[in-house]
Parts: structure tokens; sequence; C-alpha cells
């Protein structure tokens, strides 16, 4: 079965400071992992996803992923953070079915 | 290209009512999935149709909730008799199915219900 776990339901960062949202996975298969944001009163919007291959991933708006299968983890960084990028971030893992994490809310302070 | 379509938007009803949410996925998507996501939580899958068959309902309490996908686009999801419980953001996602990316899930804006 697989599962995933996002540590910390609420980050808060400074405009231009590093954005990292930490996601560990549970799966008896290779999973496909992905990172999907919520803005309020809209639906999810995928930032990016790991299937095979490379392991560190790019995907919009200057996020990128790193897939680390001996820390079964699957972080979400952003150099620069803008206010822009306030919003829920919800780590996926799919090896089946889609399981979403809880999400953690970016906050990000002028 | 057309996104995800859903409505309504927000629907407020009372307990034991019943109610009725409309997803219109992306043109030639063959897969689409009903999601529940609770205030604070992640999405939770209810059901995934491929075409008009249901490929997984698992996780449908279909004691009160029911769902089907006519002709294989259009889809409906229904809830009665409603629970206080049931209070929640409803999310329509398709997919490209076998044709094409099989992995990304295209999400709508989703039905806000509050049951009261």
């Amino acid at each position: 079965a697989q599962s995933v776990t996002q540590l910390g339901s609420h980050v808060s960062v400074s405009e231009g400071a590093l954005v990292l949202l930490r996601c560990n996975y549970s799966s008896s298969v290779p999973p496909y992992l992905f990172w999907y944001v919520q803005y309020p009163n809209q639906g999810l919007q995928l930032l990016l996803k790991y299937t095979t291959g490379a392991t560190l991933v790019k995907g919009i708006n200057g996020f990128e992923a790193e897939f680390k299968k001996s820390e079964t983890s699957f972080h979400l960084t952003k150099p620069s953070a803008h206010m822009s990028d306030a919003a829920e971030y919800f780590c996926a893992v799919q090896g089946g079915k889609l399981i979403f994490g809880q999400g953690t809310e970016l906050s990000v302070k002028p | 290209e057309a996104g995800v379509a859903q409505s309504p938007r927000y629907k407020i009803i009372e307990k034991r009512q019943s109610v009725a949410f409309w997803c219109n996925p992306i043109s030639g998507h063959a897969t689409l999935y009903w999601y529940q996501q609770i205030l604070g939580q992640g999405p939770k899958l209810l059901i995934q149709f491929q075409n008009n068959g249901v490929v997984d309902d698992s996780q449908l309490p279909k004691d009160r909730f029911s769902a089907e996908r006519l002709k294989g686009v259009d889809s409906t999801l229904k809830i009665q008799p409603a629970k206080l419980e049931d209070s929640a953001v409803y999310l329509c996602a398709s997919n490209p199915g076998t044709s094409g990316d099989q992995e990304t899930q295209y999400f709508g804006p989703g039905t806000r219900l509050l049951v009261l």
C-alpha cells in the first residue's frame, strides 16, 4: 500500500527566501511521485512529477524536487519565494490510485 | 483547450437532503475521477471511470453516494441522503487514459458542499 507524509502543515517564509516543503512516501512498487498546488477556491494544478529517469525534476514557476529512493523522500524546493507562491501544496504517490498527503500551506511574508 | 468543468461551484443543503454534482472532463479524456477533499486534508479518491465503466469505487460510500458516466463523457455524483460529515469539496479530474499521458490528472475547480 502507498502512503504520503508531508512534514509541517504550515510553512512560512519571507519573500526571496528558500522554500522547502518536505514529503516522504511509502510504496511497495517503484513510485510515481507528484507535487500539486492548490490556490484558494481552485482545483489542483500539477507542479511537477517523477516517473523514471533523472531524479532531479524541474517544474513550473521555478520549483524543483529530488527523488531520493534511499530516504523515500521527494522534497519540493524553490530558491527564492515570491508572494504569488502562497498556496496549499500537496505531495502525491501513484502506484495504482493517486494517494495525497495532507497538504502544506505556504505563506510568504513581504 | 478547455479545462475540466464542474457545477455548481457552491451548494448548501440541509442534512438528509439530496444533492448532485456535474463534471465535464477535458475533451477526449477517457478516464474520469471524483475526489472528496475534507477541510485540512488531501483529496481522497471516491470513484474512477474508464470511458463509461467503473474501474475503482472501493472508497465510495455506496449506501448514500452514487455516480454515473453515461456515454463516457459527462459524469454526475449524487449524495442521498446527505450527512453533516459530507461537507467537503468534491473535485473532478480527468486523464487521457491509454491514448496519452496516463500519469497526469487534470483537476476541475471543485464543488464546495456545506451540509447544515
